[in-house]
């Protein structure tokens, strides 16, 4: 079946320090992949996605790359604020489950001043 | 953006009682909603997803008399938790797909936190 691993957390850091999640998947045919971010309190937001290999999504000034080749969509971010202190989640849709998500276990960033 | 709301966002119950929580869209209508459990520290799984009008559909694994999903509208989908049990002391969120948007366009409520004594 299909599954989404991503790292533990906490993931502990500075601010302006660069920021990545690694997250490889599994998945028959070819799904869509997902970035969503918790806040404390809050519910899940997407932050970006990408549809295909090699799209690049982005927002907020985070960024990951569909790769397929190594079936990973790790994300990224050059320089973290207080702010992104969240519970980041990996996520994929198979092609043809109009809507419904596999989600990997989440990382919980802690971005200190 | 669109606003998805739990209620209650916490409850604690006692040991054979049912427990129903809502799911509401506020400013759109959701053809379908999705019901997650989540444990500590572990991903959201998918119980179910449920659409206007019809039954919903349970993920393997997942027993349908012990969790009654209804969604009576377009805006609302209710999961009741019957002859609750400490083991199913869990976060339960739900997510609303926009009917207007596309198979992405799915927004997540804040979830409910359930501890059965």
């Amino acid at each position: 079946g299909n599954s989404v691993t991503q790292m533990e957390g906490p993931v502990t850091l500075s601010e302006e320090a660069f920021l990545t999640i690694n997250c490889t998947y599994t998945a028959t045919g070819y799904p869509s992949l997902f970035w969503y971010v918790q806040y404390p309190g809050e519910g899940l937001q997407l932050l970006l996605k990408a549809t295909k290999a090699d799209d690049k999504g982005s927002n907020k000034g985070f960024e990951a790359t569909y790769r397929k080749e190594t079936t990973s969509f790790h994300l990224e971010k050059g320089s973290v604020q207080v702010s992104d202190s969240a519970v980041y989640f990996c996520a994929l849709r198979e092609e043809d489950s109009w809507g419904k998500f596999q989600f990997g276990a989440g990382t919980q960033v802690v971005v200190t001043p | 953006g669109a606003v998805v709301s739990q209620h209650p966002s916490r409850v604690i119950c006692k040991s054979g009682t049912s427990v129903k929580i809502e799911c509401r869209s506020l400013d759109f209508q959701a053809t379908t909603m999705f019901w997650y459990r989540q444990f500590p520290k572990q991903s959201l799984m998918l119980m179910a997803t449920s659409n206007e009008g019809s039954k919903a559909t349970y993920e393997q694994g997942v027993e349908k008399d012990k969790f009654l999903i209804n969604h009576a509208s377009l805006t609302l989908s209710t999961l009741t938790v019957t002859s609750a049990h400490p083991e199913d002391s869990s976060f339960y969120i739900c997510s609303a797909r926009d009917r207007l948007g596309s198979t992405d366009t799915q927004y997540f409520g804040p979830g409910t936190r359930l501890t059965v004594l």
